[in-house]
């Protein structure tokens, strides 16, 4: 069975800075990866995932994710972060085959401040 | 397209009694999940259908737990004599399966369950 772990529960840091919000997984087989993004009151939206191919992917505001099959981690990051950025990320796996019901992390809080 | 809603978006209830939740996909997606999220937690799996087949359903998902999706449209998920332990946020996502591989959950905003 597959897991995910989110090491830190809470990331605070600066407008500007970069970020990097970590993700291990455990799994037996091959798997997707994905990060989710959760704004305070509102549902998670897709952030990026991978399925296959390059192991770097990108999400259209300026995160992104390697996949480290050798590591077993999935890493999030973003050069400079925004005061907007500021949310719960979410980081899950699926193993492929099967359902691909996902598993998801604890999450980690993204604090930006000014 | 609306993407999905949820209804309500937040319950408060007395310990025994029933609750029920709706969940209104995106129109053309033939997935629909049901994840229950503690604080401090991501989201759980519950149970999911394809149209309208329930085809899988976690542990998590005890006998006072029912969900349903007649003619594979919107679902309902029911609590019944609901506990303090049921105390979450139950999140409904939908995807659209084509053939094998992942496919991308869309998620609504949740309905906020508080027992007393």
């Amino acid at each position: 069975a597959q897991s995910v772990t989110q090491l830190d529960s809470q990331v605070p840091v600066f407008e500007e800075a970069p970020v990097e919000l970590r993700c291990n997984y455990s799994s037996s087989v091959s798997v997707y990866l994905f990060w989710y993004v959760q704004y305070p009151n509102q549902g998670l939206q897709l952030l990026l995932k991978y399925l296959s191919g390059s192991t770097l992917v990108e999400s259209i505001n300026g995160f992104e994710a390697e996949f480290n099959k050798s590591q077993t981690s999935f890493h999030l990051r973003k050069p400079s972060v925004h005061i907007s950025d500021t949310a719960e990320y979410f980081c899950a796996v699926s193993e492929t085959g099967g359902s691909y019901i996902p598993t998801f992390g604890r999450g980690t809080s993204l604090i930006v401040h000014p | 397209d609306t993407g999905v809603s949820q209804n309500p978006r937040h319950k408060i209830t007395k310990r025994g009694q029933n609750v029920t939740f709706r969940c209104d996909p995106i129109s053309e997606h033939n997935r629909l999940y049901w994840y229950r999220q503690t604080l401090g937690q991501g989201p759980e799996f519950l149970t999911y259908f394809q149209n309208e087949a329930q085809l899988e359903k976690s542990r998590l998902l005890s006998d006072r737990f029912s969900a349903e999706r007649p003619k594979g449209s919107f679902s309902t998920l029911e609590i019944q004599r609901t506990e303090q332990g049921d105390s979450a946020m139950y999140l409904c996502a939908s995807s659209q399966r084509v053939g094998g591989g992942s496919d991308t959950q869309y998620f609504g905003p949740g309905t906020r369950l508080t027992v007393l």
